[in-house]
């Protein structure tokens, strides 16, 4: 079945830049996602990209889409400890009907 | 509006005790989910119900029923439960039209099976 990948912890500075990245193997994704969750709560949107953008911005959050190589990255400008949370990737595409499959997540630490 | 609900927050079962795990949301949408979060797996579809009146089953299904008992309402039920069903459950309801399915999450049911 198609798959999401992403590495599960990564540990920044505060005021440092966050990357967090992930692949997917579908090759129809016309849709792909970033969530944030924070301890004890559901997920929530953070952001997420039409397949035919590569790039999208949104105050400190910077996404980037390689369509080719099937990779996503969310990169968090200016690191805050209220950014520490479990960010996951997803993506939905016309074969998944109403379908999202989602990633493992990734568990980002923020250091003061 | 209170989004997604999900009753109860906690619970504690015996193996092969039944209960049913309740969501409803009150923004009108069509889509809803059953997924369950477990350490390094990410989530997992157990059930989903594009509309009112269907239900089809995700990766995990095993274990597990559903009712989709109004457009407001989705239950999960587990029959005879397993420590293997020692998760967190999270309910979700899909918004948007073609491809497009921002999903909404309601708090999660942190249910431990002895």
């Amino acid at each position: 079945g198609e798959d999401v990948e992403q590495s599960l912890f990564l540990s920044v500075r505060e005021g440092d830049s966050s990357v967090i990245n992930c692949t997917y193997t579908d090759s129809s994704s016309t849709y792909l996602y970033w969530y944030k969750q924070e301890p004890g709560a559901g997920l929530q949107l953070l952001t997420y990209i039409f397949s035919n953008m590569d790039m999208k911005q949104d105050q400190r959050l910077t996404v980037l889409l390689n369509k080719k190589d099937k990779h996503l990255s969310l990169r968090i400008a200016d690191t805050q400890t209220g950014d520490s949370a479990i960010y996951f990737c997803a993506e939905s595409s016309n074969t998944g009907g109403f379908k999202t499959i989602f990633g493992a997540g990734t568990r980002l630490f923020v250091k003061a | 509006n209170a989004g997604v609900t999900q009753t109860p927050k906690f619970q504690v079962l015996k193996t092969g005790q039944s209960m049913t795990l309740q969501c409803a949301q009150d923004m009108n949408h069509n889509s809803m989910y059953w997924y369950r979060q477990d350490p390094g797996m990410g989530l997992r579809l157990i059930y989903y119900s594009a509309s009112e009146g269907t239900t089809d089953k995700g990766e995990v299904p095993n274990g597990y029923n559903v009712s989709r008992l109004n457009k407001r309402e989705f239950s999960l039920r587990l029959e005879s439960a397993a420590p293997s069903q020692t998760s967190v459950y999270f309910c979700a309801s899909g918004r948007g039209a073609g491809q497009y399915n921002e999903q909404f999450f309601g708090p999660g049911t942190r249910l431990t099976v002895l």
